[in-house]
């Protein structure tokens, strides 16, 4: 069974468009995080949540906004994209008390037109 | 800006030999993490170390870390053509969760 899952893989869009990506974990964890992997392979953390809490917000766009329904789950919602969005999106977890390891998902490649 | 710097950017190596990827990082550190990425997948964690550690093996794996410097190293012994990967270092810092702070990479590849 995946650990961390996302949907899509893939996700081609026209500019200007609102699109999400989902995330979900099994693995019982605790905080779950996006982060954004650019062109030049440059990985770098968004957000991260904690039992549906956001703790970290890095200088993200507000068009970006992360939605928590719960433990389980953090998704990532994108307005109005722009060519700049393009990149791949990894969402990952950990267990904060053991401040550890972060399981990555397969990624979702974003393509904006 | 970004935490860690990577050196080499690129590296070839013939399978057998051993192979060394350094980072550098500017801020104090909770921990440093090492993370495989083959093309097109995601992260796989290797290793961590502690930022009271100062060397630390797993398998074929070798990782030293000197807080002084604010540098890590990561050995791959007898190399495989399947360590062909892309190798992040990334440093542990704890913001209420722990925050991952990543190098540009280091791209090995294996030659058969």
């Amino acid at each position: 069974d995946t650990a961390v899952s996302q949907t899509p893989k893939y996700l081609v869009t026209q500019m200007g468009n609102d699109k999400s990506i989902k995330c979900e974990q099994n693995l019982g964890h605790d905080t779950m995080y996006w982060y954004k992997q650019d062109s030049k392979k440059f990985l770098k953390i968004m957000f991260s949540y904690n039992n549906k809490e956001l703790i970290i917000n890095e200088t993200v766009p507000n068009r970006f906004s992360p939605k928590s329904p719960d433990k389980a789950h953090l998704n990532l919602h994108i307005n109005s994209l722009e060519l700049g969005d393009s990149a791949v999106y990894f969402c990952a977890s950990s267990s904060l008390s053991a401040r550890d390891e972060q399981f990555f998902g397969p990624g979702t490649r974003l393509t904006v037109l | 800006s970004q935490q860690g710097e990577e050196d080499p950017q690129a590296l070839s190596i013939q399978e057998g030999e051993n192979a060394t990827m350094n980072c550098s990082y500017k801020t104090s550190i909770n921990n440093l993490q090492w993370y495989r990425q083959n093309s097109g997948r995601g992260l796989v964690h290797l290793i961590l170390i502690r930022s009271n550690e100062r060397e630390k093996h797993s398998g074929r794996l070798r990782v030293t870390l000197d807080t002084s410097k604010k540098s890590s190293s990561l050995l791959i012994t007898a190399s495989r053509a399947a360590d062909t990967a892309s190798y992040f270092c990334a440093t542990g810092i704890i913001q209420g969760a722990q925050k991952l702070v990543f190098g540009q990479g280091t791209r090995l590849t294996i030659n058969p």
